[in-house]
């Protein structure tokens, strides 16, 4: 299975909103309402932000949300905050019952 | 609170088998719940291994499956990963990870609760 393709890098300065793109094909990203996006700051583990493609889980900040079109999934952070500044990836189950993750994409805030 | 913790040698050699433990506290394994193991090349992205149900049913990514088996030991609260033949590709952070589970009854493929992660190197 190869990795669902995202930018390697956005930038945004704070209080602006970026939007993370995800791309996969109809047999993951497209074929599925299961996209997962997760946060990753330096040396840390990864924080769960956003499943089912749109859903936050409880505590998750409303400044993050989710949508899907067609293969390419999004994820859009509004308000930007200097402490946004992270590594985030994202996920598709597959029609092989298995997990693919994105490259992952570095978010500079200015 | 659930907490997942790896442990597991830090340093192999090319060819020997990687076993990494996840220690669960806050929670019993047995109860329920999918269990899984990701992993990170230095400087790279996530990249999944395999997840087990508490049962003991598995999936594994088709690109490591002929190596990878995860195991639930219930008696001990942990679960398990053994990953053979290493080289040196597969030198990275190796994660234990529990999937997540939606109020309203299902298990979305996604995972809520992270250990801090484990450095593996593989070296001559």
């Amino acid at each position: 299975q190869s990795a669902l393709t995202q930018p390697a890098s956005v930038s945004g300065s704070p209080g602006q909103s970026i939007t993370i793109s995800c791309t996969g094909t109809s047999s993951d990203v497209g074929g599925y309402n299961y996209v997962s996006w997760y946060q990753q700051h330096p040396g840390k583990a990864p924080k769960f932000m956003i499943y089912d493609v749109s859903k936050r889980p409880s505590g998750v900040s409303n400044r993050f949300s989710g949508s899907k079109s067609g293969n390419t999934a999004s994820l859009t952070i509004s308000g930007l905050q200097a402490e946004d500044e992270a590594d985030y990836y994202c996920s598709s189950y597959t029609s092989s019952s298995t997990l693919v993750f994105g490259g992952g994409t570095k978010l500079t805030v200015l | 609170q659930v907490q997942l913790q790896e442990s597991g040698p830090g340093l192999l050699k090319p060819s020997e088998t990687l076993s990494l433990t996840c220690a669960v506290s806050g929670y019993s394994i047995s109860s329920g719940y999918y269990w899984g193991w990701i992993r990170q090349p230095p400087g790279k992205g996530l990249e999944w291994i395999g997840t087990i149900y508490h049962s003991g049913s598995t999936s594994y990514n088709p690109s490591l499956k002929s190596r990878v088996t995860i195991s639930v030991g219930t008696s001990n609260n942990q679960f398990s990963l053994k990953l053979t033949s290493v080289t040196a590709a597969d030198t990275a952070v190796y994660f234990c990870a529990r999937r997540y589970f939606d109020s309203s009854g299902y298990y979305p493929d996604a995972f809520d609760i992270w250990g801090q992660g484990t450095m593996v190197t593989v070296s001559s």
